[in-house]
Formats: structure tokens, C-alpha cells, sequence
């Protein structure tokens, strides 16, 4: 049971350069999310799935795409990547009962030069 | 706007030293609040959730406690494998967001 993955585990871009953080899960869950993780600001919410073909914004969702187009799949899209997006980024993906908790993948380290 | 406050930020404990680890919150409706650990290089990892004040969950070592305005995680007893960084979250009323506090970086010396 593979549960959330998320590719590539690390990568480095030059500032300008666009890149897409996959994401995929094999728990048939509907919910679907994606976090940034920066030193001494926690974890922020850039943007969430409830269900194949919606999608919507989360607290800083600015320089990035996302869709759905299947409920396994999540990608995050960086269009012009900029040093103020190096972060570590997770995706989680929970059942759509109410307090289902959310499942993380083990995350993308992402360094923009 | 629902927030999270986690403290202390980092915590040193001796193996075998019990302690507290803090999570304040504001939430419009409280649908649940949430525990989770966090190993370096690792993503967060489901610990409990608790729904209303009283109520207390319990696994190995760690008792999750809630009340109207906090929720504490108790350590009892704690070994070198519990060190991590513990993470609290919160969903209100009519929200899909989870809102999550800084974490608390927990150390436990042999």
C-alpha cells in the first residue's frame, strides 16, 4: 500500500524556470491537498481538492496551478519559479467523511536559485 | 480567522522525564482538532483527533487532552524514540482547511 508519493524528492531551479510536483494516491480518496513547510512559519495550506475537477485556493496560493483531473491524481504547478517558493512541499489526501485525517506523502525539497 | 499556538517551540526532556506539550486555538465551531508527528525529512503522521472538550485519546506513551481553548499532549515516560516534532491542527465549522500550529520540536536525551 503505496499510500500518497510524491515526485521528485528534491529538485533545484533557476529562478524563471516552470516545473510541475506530482502527486498521486492509491487510496481512493477525494480530498487532496498541498503544503509548504518553511522554518518557523508551519505548515500553509496552497491549494485543495474536494473531488475530481474542483479545485480551490488555500492561505498562499499565489505562483501556483493546480488541477484534477482524476482522484488520484494532484500536481502542483510552479510557472515562474522564484527564490521566495524554496520550500519543503507535501501533499495529503484524506476521505471526504468529516474528520478523516489527512494522509501525507513525505514530501518534495525544492530550492530556487 | 482560525489560528493555532503550539509552545514551548522545542523541549528538552531526559528519558524517563514526563511533560506537556501545548496546542491554543481559535476556531469558529470546532469540527476537530488534530495530533500529528513529524519525523526529520518525513511528512506529518496522523497521532489522533479529538472532537470536544473532556475528551482525552490515549496511545503508548502519548495522551491527547481537549478543552474549550487548548489541547494538551502529555508524554509519560518518554524514550529517545519519541523525539520529533509534534504538530496540532484545527478544521472549523464549514471548512475543508486544516490550520495547523508551528510544531514543538521535542528532544529526549538517553
Amino acid at each position: 500500500n503505496a499510500g500518497v508519493t510524491q515526485t521528485p524528492k528534491f529538485q533545484v531551479l533557476k529562478t524563471g524556470q516552470s516545473m510541475t510536483l506530482q502527486c498521486a494516491q492509491d487510496m481512493n480518496h477525494e480530498y487532496m491537498s498541498w503544503y509548504r513547510q518553511d522554518p518557523g512559519m508551519g505548515l500553509r495550506l496552497i491549494h485543495y481538492s474536494v473531488g475530481a475537477g474542483i479545485t480551490d485556493q488555500g492561505e498562499v496560493p499565489n505562483g501556483y496551478n493546480v488541477s484534477r483531473s482524476t482522484t488520484e491524481d494532484f500536481p502542483l504547478r510552479l510557472l515562474s519559479a522564484a527564490p521566495s517558493q524554496t520550500s519543503v512541499y507535501f501533499c495529503a489526501s484524506s476521505h471526504p467523511e468529516q474528520n478523516s485525517p489527512l494522509h501525507f506523502g513525505n514530501g518534495t525539497r525544492l530550492t530556487v536559485t | 480567522e482560525d489560528q493555532v499556538t503550539q509552545s514551548p517551540e522545542a523541549l528538552r526532556l531526559q528519558e524517563g522525564e514526563s511533560s506537556s506539550l501545548n496546542c491554543s486555538y481559535t476556531v469558529s465551531g470546532l469540527r476537530g482538532l488534530f495530533w500529528y508527528r513529524q519525523d526529520p525529512g518525513k511528512g506529518p503522521e496522523f497521532l489522533f483527533t479529538l472532537y470536544s472538550a473532556g475528551e482525552e485519546k490515549e496511545k503508548e506513551r502519548l495522551k491527547a487532552t481537549l478543552t474549550k481553548k487548548e489541547s494538551f499532549l502529555h508524554i509519560t515516560a518518554p524514550k529517545p524514540e519519541d523525539s520529533a516534532t509534534y504538530l496540532c491542527a484545527v478544521k472549523g465549522d464549514g471548512s475543508e482547511k486544516l490550520v495547523f500550529g508551528k510544531g514543538t520540536k521535542l528532544t529526549v536525551n538517553p
